[in-house]
C-alpha cells in the first residue's frame, strides 16, 4: 500500500519567514495530493491540493511543488503570519472511484511574532 | 453552506460498550468517509459511504461499522469499545459535482474510552 513519510515533525519559524513542508510517496499511481490544515479542537480544512499532471500550483501565500520522477511534493508557506500556526498533513492517493487517502503524520509549524 | 456537523462532540465510554456517531454533510454531498485519528497512528481512513452504499473501507476490524441514509447523513457504530478506540473521529463530505477527492471535514468526535 501507498506510504507517505512527513517532515519535518516540528517546525518554528519567526513571522514573517518562509516556511517548508516536505513529503515523500511510495505508490507511482497515486495522483492526487491535498494539503490540511488543522487548528486546535478543529478538524483539517483542505488548504491547497496538487493533481500529477500539474508541477506547481499557487494560492497566495501558499504553494505547492510536485517532483512525480522523486515521489515528493512540498508545501511552501511565504510571509508567515501567527494565524498560520497549525498542524498541516499531506496526503497521497489515486484519484478515481477508489478514493482511499494515506495521510502523512504531520508537522507542528510555530509562528513566533 | 452549512458545514460538516458531527454529534456528540465529545464522549466518554467503558470497555466493552458500544457508540454512536452521526454525521450530517454539508447539503448537496453525496459522499461521507470517516477516518480516526490518534497521537500514534495518525490520521487514518476508515470507510466511504456514496448513495448509500459502502463504496470503500480502510483496514479496521470489524467492530467498526457504518452506514449512510437516503438524505446522506451517516452514522458510525463500535461495538465492544477497547482501550485503543480512544481517539478523534473525523468524517469528511465531498461534493456531488466536481472531483470526488476534495473532502470537507467536521469538527470531529472526541472518545475516550475508560
Amino acid at each position: 500500500g501507498e506510504n507517505v513519510e512527513q517532515h519535518p515533525s516540528t517546525l518554528s519559524v519567526q513571522e514573517g519567514d518562509s516556511a517548508v513542508i516536505k513529503c515523500t510517496y511510495s505508490d507511482s499511481a497515486s495522483n492526487y495530493f491535498p494539503w490540511y490544515k488543522q487548528e486546535l479542537g478543529k478538524g483539517p480544512q483542505l488548504i491547497i491540493d496538487i493533481r500529477s499532471n500539474v508541477g506547481e500550483k499557487k494560492d497566495q501565500r501558499i504553494a505547492v511543488t510536485l517532483n512525480k520522477t522523486a515521489k515528493h511534493f512540498s508545501l511552501h508557506i511565504t510571509e508567515t503570519q501567527p494565524e498560520d500556526s497549525a498542524v498541516y498533513f499531506c496526503a497521497a492517493s489515486e484519484a478515481g472511484g477508489s478514493y482511499i487517502p494515506t495521510f502523512g503524520r504531520g508537522t507542528s509549524l510555530i509562528v513566533h511574532p | 453552506k452549512a458545514g460538516v456537523t458531527q454529534t456528540p462532540r465529545y464522549l466518554i465510554k467503558t470497555r466493552g460498550q458500544q457508540v454512536t456517531l452521526s454525521c450530517s454533510p454539508i447539503s448537496g454531498h453525496r459522499s461521507v468517509s470517516w477516518y480516526q485519528q490518534t497521537p500514534g497512528q495518525g490520521l487514518q481512513f476508515l470507510f466511504e459511504y456514496f448513495s448509500e452504499t459502502q463504496r470503500n473501507k480502510g483496514n479496521f476490524p470489524g467492530r467498526f461499522s457504518g452506514r449512510q441514509f437516503s438524505n446522506s447523513r451517516s452514522e458510525m457504530n463500535v461495538s465492544t469499545l477497547e482501550l485503543g478506540d480512544s481517539a478523534l473521529y473525523l468524517c469528511a463530505s465531498s461534493p456531488m459535482t466536481g472531483p470526488q477527492e476534495t473532502q470537507y471535514f467536521g469538527p470531529g468526535t472526541r472518545l475516550l474510552v475508560l
